[in-house]
């Protein structure tokens, strides 16, 4: 069965920097391309990046690209979201999700819990 | 960037009423890769649809996707009480961009 645990919830300081975590199991890491998707307080679902973990390439959407950096240990299976400096309006719950294939034009078929990260001074 | 425009943005119907969903690109769709989600408070999206109108694993026949280019439709045939949520359409062959969501609520 495939899984994906995100890490849990943070509660920051504008200026901070943050990672957050997303653990798959039950198939092969590298094969599939994994992502990340933000819903902000009240919001709809904003589709943030991918990453293909066996080799690392990464794709961004042009409205993340720069704020946000998308990277992958393949060693322990785990894709990562992070900030170098926050602010308020990051606050929002962080999905992350897989394709079901190794094409990178893919919906994204199974999904993390969420991390919710909360940003206030 | 690929614009989708949901409509409507709430839905009020009763179990067993008819469900019909839009979604509509601002400029057409490649290869009809547009997927439908369902969305419930304090859970994570569910796939539906991908590729416009294949139904995703274990999704119930009364979910079916359709139309190509500009505009799709999801349509849930007879609405059970578990379907009241959100639905997010999502374009993925050009960038990808989700539609603002439209809320199927109990009337």
């Amino acid at each position: 069965e495939v899984q994906l645990v995100q890490s849990g919830a943070e509660v920051k300081k504008p200026g901070e920097s943050l990672k957050i975590s997303c653990k798959g199991s039950g198939y092969r890491f590298t094969n599939y391309w994994i992502g990340w998707v933000r819903q902000m307080p009240g919001k709809g679902l904003e589709w943030m990046g991918i990453i293909y973990p066996g080799d690392s390439d990464t794709r961004y959407s042009p409205s993340f690209q720069g704020q946000v950096t998308i990277s992958a240990d393949k060693s322990i299976s785990t894709a990562y979201l992070q900030w170098s400096s926050l602010k308020a309006s990051d606050t929002a719950i962080y999905y992350c999700a897989r394709h079901p294939s190794g094409y990178d034009r893919s919906p994204f078929e199974s999904w993390g819990q969420g991390t919710l990260v909360t940003v206030s001074s | 960037e690929i614009v989708l425009t949901q409509s409507p943005d709430t839905l009020s119907l009763s179990p067993g009423e008819r469900a019909t969903l839009s979604c509509r690109a601002s400029q057409s769709v490649t290869s009809n890769y547009l997927a439908w989600y369902q969305h419930k408070p304090g859970q994570a999206p569910r796939l539906l649809i991908f590729g416009a109108s294949i139904r995703a694993t274990d999704i119930p026949d009364r979910f079916s996707g359709s139309g190509s280019g500009t505009d799709f439709t999801l349509t849930i045939t007879r609405l059970e009480p578990e379907d009241f949520a959100v639905y997010y359409c999502q374009q993925y062959g050009s960038s990808r961009t989700f539609g603002q969501g439209t809320k199927v609520e109990i009337k």
